[in-house]
C-alpha cells in the first residue's frame, strides 16, 4: 500500500534558526513524485516543494529544501532561517505513477515559530 | 496560471438543508477534480475523484447520496452536502488536474462548512 508517514505531530523553532520536518513513504512504484504543502490558519494549500523520484539532485525553492534519500525512502524538509510566517501545518504528499490519481497525504507536522 | 477557486468560502447552514460547494478551474481545463475533507487539524481526506462527463468514484465509507458530486463541465465541480447535520461541519477542499498537466494537482482556497 502507498503510504506517507510524518512522525512529528509538533515542532518547535527559533526565528532564523532551521528545521528539519521529517517525512517517509512507502511505495513500489518506480516513478513518483513528492510535494511538500503549508497550510496556514486560513487553510490554503501552499505549495512549497516538489521532488521527482528520478531527480538526482535535492530540490531547492528559496529557504526550502528537500533532503531526499531514496534507498531510505525519506523525504524530508528543510526550511532554512525560520520566520514567524512559517508556523504552519506541514503536509508531505506522494504522487503516485498512475495520472489522475490523487495526492496521498501524510497526517502532517504543526510548525510553530518564536521570536 | 492554474488558479482553482471555491465558492462559498465559508456557509453555515440548519441542519437538515442542503448545501452546495462550487469548484472552479479559472484558467484552465480540469479533466480531473477531487474532494477533501479535513477536521481540525487533522490531514486532508479523500472523498471523491470525478471525471469530467462521468460519475465520481467515492472513497470507501464516503455516504455517495449524502455527498453528491458533479462534474458536468471542464471548469466547474460541485459537492452538495444533503440533508446536512453537524458532523458534517468541516472543511472542504477541492483540487483540479488539467489534461496537459495530469500530474500536478492544483487546489482551491476551501471551503467551511458550519451546521448549527
Amino acid at each position: 500500500a502507498q503510504k506517507i508517514t510524518q512522525t512529528q505531530p509538533g515542532m518547535f523553532v527559533q526565528e532564523k534558526e532551521a528545521v528539519t520536518l521529517d517525512c517517509t513513504y512507502d511505495t513500489s512504484d518506480q516513478s513518483y513524485g513528492l510535494f511538500w504543502y503549508k497550510q496556514p490558519s486560513s487553510g490554503e494549500m501552499i505549495f512549497l516543494i516538489y521532488q521527482g523520484s528520478y531527480d538526482e539532485q535535492n530540490a531547492t525553492e528559496g529557504r526550502y529544501s528537500l533532503n531526499f534519500q531514496k534507498a531510505r525512502k525519506s523525504a524530508n524538509l528543510v526550511i532554512s532561517a525560520s520566520q514567524l510566517g512559517d508556523s504552519a501545518m506541514y503536509f508531505c504528499a506522494m504522487r503516485p505513477n498512475q495520472a489522475g490519481t490523487a495526492l496521498i497525504f501524510g497526517k502532517g507536522t504543526t510548525l510553530s515559530v518564536s521570536s | 496560471g492554474a488558479v482553482v477557486s471555491q465558492h462559498p468560502s465559508w456557509v453555515i447552514c440548519k441542519s437538515g438543508t442542503s448545501v452546495k460547494i462550487e469548484c472552479r478551474s479559472l484558467d484552465f481545463q480540469a479533466t480531473t477534480m477531487f474532494w477533501y475533507r479535513q477536521f481540525p487539524k487533522q490531514s486532508l481526506m479523500l472523498m471523491a475523484t470525478s471525471n469530467e462527463g462521468s460519475k465520481a468514484t467515492y472513497e470507501q465509507g464516503v455516504e455517495k447520496d449524502k455527498f453528491l458530486i458533479n462534474h458536468a463541465s471542464l471548469t466547474l465541480s460541485t459537492l452538495t452536502v444533503t440533508s446536512a447535520h453537524p458532523e458534517d461541519s468541516s472543511f472542504y477542499i477541492c483540487s483540479a488536474r488539467s489534461r496537459g498537466a495530469p500530474y500536478e494537482q492544483y487546489f482551491g482556497p476551501g471551503t467551511r462548512l458550519t451546521v448549527t
